[in-house]
C-alpha cells in the first residue's frame, strides 16, 4: 500500500516568507508526527497529533511554527517569517498507535527546506 | 533529562564483515525500541523492533540485542553489504502517549 507522502520534496524560499509543508499519512494511521533534521544531525521532534486529542506541541521551537491536521488525514506544517536557521529537512511520520504504547512510526521522504 | 545516545558516531566495515551498532538509553521505563535506517536523501526506514520483555530478536541479516541491566541496545548486521551504508538511529518509547525518542545516529560506511 501507499506509504507516507510529503510535498513539496524541495522548497527554496527567501528569508521572511511563509512556507507550508504537506504530509499525507498512511491510511488508517491515527498518529502523525513532524520532525526536523538539520544536515548531518538527528531527528528533532516538533509536534504530534493523535486522533482527536489536543496535539503535543512541546517540540515546536518558536511561535513561528504551527501545524494542523484534519481528522486523521492530511497535515500541514507552517513556518512563518522563515529564518536561515529553519533550513533543514522536515520529516513526517505516521503510526497506527497500537494500544499498550508501541509506536512504530513510518516516515515520508521529507521536504528539504532552504531559506536564502 | 532522559535521552537516547550512541557510543559511536561513525563506523567503517569491510564488505562481508559483521557490523555492530550500539545505543545507550537512560530511561529504565522504556519498554519498546526500534532501529531505523536512513539512506542519503530519504526518510528513516523501520528495520526491526524489540519489546522490553525480550533480550534478542532476529530479522533478515539483522539482530537486535537488548540488555536492560546496563540499558544498552545493539544492532548487528551480518555479512554487511554496500547497500547497508546509511545512518542508523535507535529509538525508545516509554509511555503510552508520548512519541519515540531518537538517538543521534551512527553512520555506517561499507568498504568494498
Amino acid at each position: 500500500g501507499a506509504g507516507v507522502s510529503q510535498s513539496p520534496s524541495n522548497k527554496v524560499t527567501e528569508k521572511g516568507k511563509d512556507v507550508e509543508l504537506r504530509c499525507d499519512p498512511i491510511s488508517g494511521h491515527t498518529a502523525l508526527y513532524w520532525y526536523r533534521q538539520r544536515l548531518g544531525q538527528g531527528l528533532e521532534f516538533l509536534i504530534y497529533f493523535q486522533g482527536n486529542s489536543a496535539p503535543d506541541k512541546s517540540g515546536l521551537p518558536s511561535d513561528r511554527f504551527s501545524a494542523e491536521r484534519t481528522g486523521e488525514s492530511v497535515s500541514t506544517l507552517t513556518i512563518q517569517r522563515t529564518q536561515q536557521e529553519d533550513s533543514a529537512v522536515y520529516l513526517c511520520a505516521s503510526s497506527r498507535r497500537v494500544a499498550g504504547g508501541r509506536d512504530t512510526q513510518y516516515f515520508g521522504p521529507g521536504t528539504r527546506l532552504t531559506v536564502l | 533529562g532522559e535521552s537516547v545516545g550512541l557510543h559511536l558516531p561513525t563506523l567503517s566495515v569491510q564488505e562481508g564483515d559483521n557490523s555492530i551498532i550500539n545505543c545507550a538509553y537512560s530511561n529504565s521505563a522504556s519498554d519498546y525500541f526500534i532501529w531505523y535506517k536512513q539512506e542519503s536523501g530519504k526518510g528513516p526506514q523501520f528495520i526491526i523492533d524489540i519489546r522490553s520483555n525480550m533480550d534478542k530478536r532476529q530479522g533478515q541479516r539483522v539482530t537486535v540485542l537488548l540488555n536492560k541491566t546496563v540499558k544498552h541496545l545493539s544492532l548487528q548486521i551480518a555479512a554487511t553489504q554496500p547497500g547497508d551504508s546509511a545512518v542508523y538511529f535507535c529509538a525508545e518509547n516509554y509511555s503510552g502517549n508520548t512519541p519515540l525518542v531518537f538517538g543521534k545516529g551512527t553512520r555506517l560506511s561499507v568498504i568494498a
